[in-house]
């Protein structure tokens, strides 16, 4: 069965200064990867997606994340974080069968973003 | 404008009672799905539905039944049997089929948040 860690549950990161969120995953095989965003009491929005080709894969809001086969991981980052980018963050991994169907997504249990002024 | 709606977005109910959430979509999308949301927990499946007059337990079906008479409609249930009723149920739908059409990308509704008194 596939799974996803975030092992941060808390985050607290300077306005101005870098982040990375770490995420890893369990699965047989190349894994459909995403990273959503959620702000309180509001549902997901998604930020970016992994299928294959580029393991960098660019999203919106200056967000990235690299996905790296041998760590099993798909870490997001970005630059330089805005107060505004305080929320949950939750990583997410898929399964595509071959007929087109899907199950759903397995989702970690978040890591919690506080911004520093 | 396309997007998933789901109500009520508060809800109160007591003690052995059922209630019903609702979720529609109009993005035209093939599959939906029921997820739950706890602190701490991420997201926990609970039914999904890939076509009409079809659905498919999740990891957390105990306690809830869903329909699904409609591509627009995807309704959850939550009965009695349901022995920790409280918290924040998020509805998503997604694209099914082969090729370039499918992206695994769930998006979701606003959420609904249930307390039991």
């Amino acid at each position: 069965a596939q799974s996803v860690t975030q092992p941060d549950i808390h985050i607290t990161v300077s306005e101005g200064a870098s982040l990375e969120l770490r995420c890893n995953y369990s699965y047989g095989a190349t894994p459909y990867l995403f990273w959503y965003v959620q702000s309180p009491g509001q549902g997901l929005q998604l930020l970016l997606k992994y299928f294959s080709g580029d393991t960098l894969v660019q999203g919106i809001k200056g967000f990235e994340a690299e996905f790296k086969r041998s760590q099993s991981s798909f870490n997001l980052r970005k630059p330089s974080v805005h107060w505004s980018d305080a929320a949950e963050y939750f990583c997410a991994v898929g399964t595509i069968y071959s007929g087109g169907g899907a199950d759903g997504l397995t989702f970690g249990k978040g890591t919690h973003l506080i911004i520093q002024p | 404008d396309g997007g998933i709606t789901q109500s009520p977005k508060y809800l109160f109910r007591k003690e052995g009672q059922n209630v019903t959430l609702s979720c529609e979509q109009n993005l035209n999308h093939d599959a939906m799905y029921w997820y739950r949301q706890d602190p701490g927990q991420g997201l926990r499946l609970i039914y999904y539905s890939q076509i009409v007059n079809d659905f498919q337990k999740g990891d957390i079906a105990e306690g809830y039944s869903v329909s699904r008479e409609k591509k627009e409609s995807f309704p959850l249930t939550v009965t009695s049997a349901q022995k920790n009723p409280t918290a924040f149920y998020l509805c998503a739908s997604s694209i099914q089929g082969t090729g370039g059409a499918y992206s695994g990308e769930l998006f979701f509704g606003e959420g609904s948040r249930l307390t039991v008194l």
